[in-house]
């Protein structure tokens, strides 16, 4: 398994910041596992942000902390995973992961990361 | 959400040592506790899950135990590729959360 991770390095205040994760090895619709999101700052160390898996139909679960902001979709087309977090401020400065899913929690296969930089 | 602690939050160490890592819930989590390494500018790596059990291809000087609320995580006999730091996770109740991480370096 394999997780390519794109996406723009740099993100203005306001805006959206969008990452996707290409999946090889394995399939977004895959009812063994799960797709998440992590980011890993300084201040806030790493946050799981939430997460998508296929069981007889498509589910999302999202941290509180950024329910309100924040879309993972899968694209099973081009078998991705993608992320949007909207109203971005410098405190969303981060490396940011995709991370397979397995069982119940455990994160068995990580993208390499993405630095999000968020400054004007 | 559960809150995670770790101790010590760093710690020196040599070559062949045994090195001890606690984590602690704030409320019970059962067995539902994995364990990560990891490297400068890399991403984490998953060594132990379900507290105890080691994830495949992890040597087997990484050990997990521990229940409920504590846990600990030993490294038999450090060596030089165990230099790294290393979390504990809960995956016990969403949302998931991270120790603040464990920096073992070279003494």
């Amino acid at each position: 398994v394999q997780l390519q991770q794109s996406g723009p390095g740099l993100v203005k205040p306001s805006q959206t910041l969008s990452l996707t994760c290409a999946i090889s090895g394995d399939s977004v619709s895959t009812e063994r596992a799960g797709w998440s999101w992590i980011r890993q700052s300084p201040r806030r160390g790493l946050e799981w942000l939430g997460r998508t898996y296929y069981r007889s139909k498509w589910n999302t679960d999202y941290a509180e902390s950024a329910k309100s902001r924040i879309t993972i979709k899968p694209d099973t087309s081009k078998n991705q995973v993608s992320l949007q977090l909207n109203s971005v401020t410098p405190d969303d400065t981060a490396i940011y992961y995709c991370a397979r899913t397995r069982g119940t929690g455990l994160f068995d296969y990580w993208g390499q990361g993405t630095l999000v930089i968020v400054s004007s | 959400d559960i809150q995670m602690t770790q101790s010590p939050s760093s710690l020196s160490a040599s070559v062949g040592d045994r090195v001890t890592i606690t984590c602690q819930a704030s409320q019970d989590i059962s067995n539902n506790l994995n364990w990560y390494q990891q490297k400068p500018g890399k991403a984490p790596r998953l060594l132990i899950y379900d507290a105890t059990d080691l994830e495949t291809g992890v040597p087997i000087r990484f050990r997990g135990s521990g229940s409920g609320t504590d846990f600990t995580f030993t490294i038999f006999s450090l060596q030089p590729d165990d230099f790294a730091v290393y979390y504990c996770q809960q995956y016990d109740s969403l949302p998931y959360t991270f120790g603040p991480g464990t920096k073992v370096d070279i003494k």
